[in-house]
């Protein structure tokens, strides 16, 4: 199992660009996260899904959307980039059940200028 | 809504030395509670998981302690190696989110 992939590994964006955060799990978890964390900050949530076709906002969910078509993928779109939106980027993903631990990703590091 | 706290924000000590991470919630009402560890530009990886109803959990030189009634839970780290240095975080699962302290930044001096 390659576990949680996320790519791009890094990417400088100008102010006003969109792109996509891609995240993509193997292990047939359910439930798949997205976090930034900003420097000296904990993580904050961005957006969940707890299964396919079902997504829901965190705690800082503006500027950001989501889908889930399938299972294994969680892509998170930025429309309209923003400075305040520079910082790494983790998704993680989990099954269900609260013995099960979460993995991350390796992040995704976003520079916008 | 929950708030985690970790201090310190950052420890330095010896190699070899034993010591204990610190974590502290306001919300009691969680479904585990796991410690992490990140090293720098990297994700993050689970170190040890903690049920809601278990009081603690021993991985190798790692022990972790849950007290639900006085929100607090404690990361053990003994005899101490420079390969340890990295940021611990707790993390506290419940309704179907993770709240995350901000970590606690150690460094081991060899």
């Amino acid at each position: 199992n390659a576990g949680v992939t996320q790519t791009p590994k890094f990417r400088i964006l100008k102010i006003g660009q969109s792109m996509t955060l891609q995240c993509t799990q193997d292990m047939n978890h359910n439930y798949m996260y997205w976090y930034r964390q900003d420097p000296g900050m904990g993580l904050k949530l961005i957006y969940y899904s707890v299964g396919a076709g079902i997504t829901d906002k965190g705690e800082v969910p503006n500027g950001y959307n989501v889908s889930r078509s399938t299972t294994e993928d969680f892509p998170l779109r930025l429309e309209l980039a923003a400075p305040s939106q520079t910082s790494v980027y983790f998704c993680a993903s989990r099954w269900e059940g609260a013995k099960n631990i979460q993995y991350f990703g390796a992040g995704t590091r976003l520079s916008v200028l | 809504k929950q708030e985690v706290t970790q201090i310190p924000a950052a420890l330095s000590v010896p190699e070899g030395e034993n010591l204990v991470l610190n974590c502290s919630f306001t919300d009691s009402a969680i479904y585990n509670l796991q410690w992490f560890r990140q090293d720098p530009g990297k994700g993050l990886t689970s170190l040890l998981l903690i049920q809601s109803s278990q009081r603690e959990q021993t991985s190798g030189r790692l022990n972790a302690s849950l007290d639900k009634s006085s929100g607090r839970s404690t990361l053990y780290i003994a005899a101490s190696q420079p390969g340890d240095s990295a940021t611990y975080l707790c993390v506290l699962f419940g309704n179907e989110k993770l709240t995350f302290g901000t970590g606690t930044r150690l460094t081991i001096i060899p």
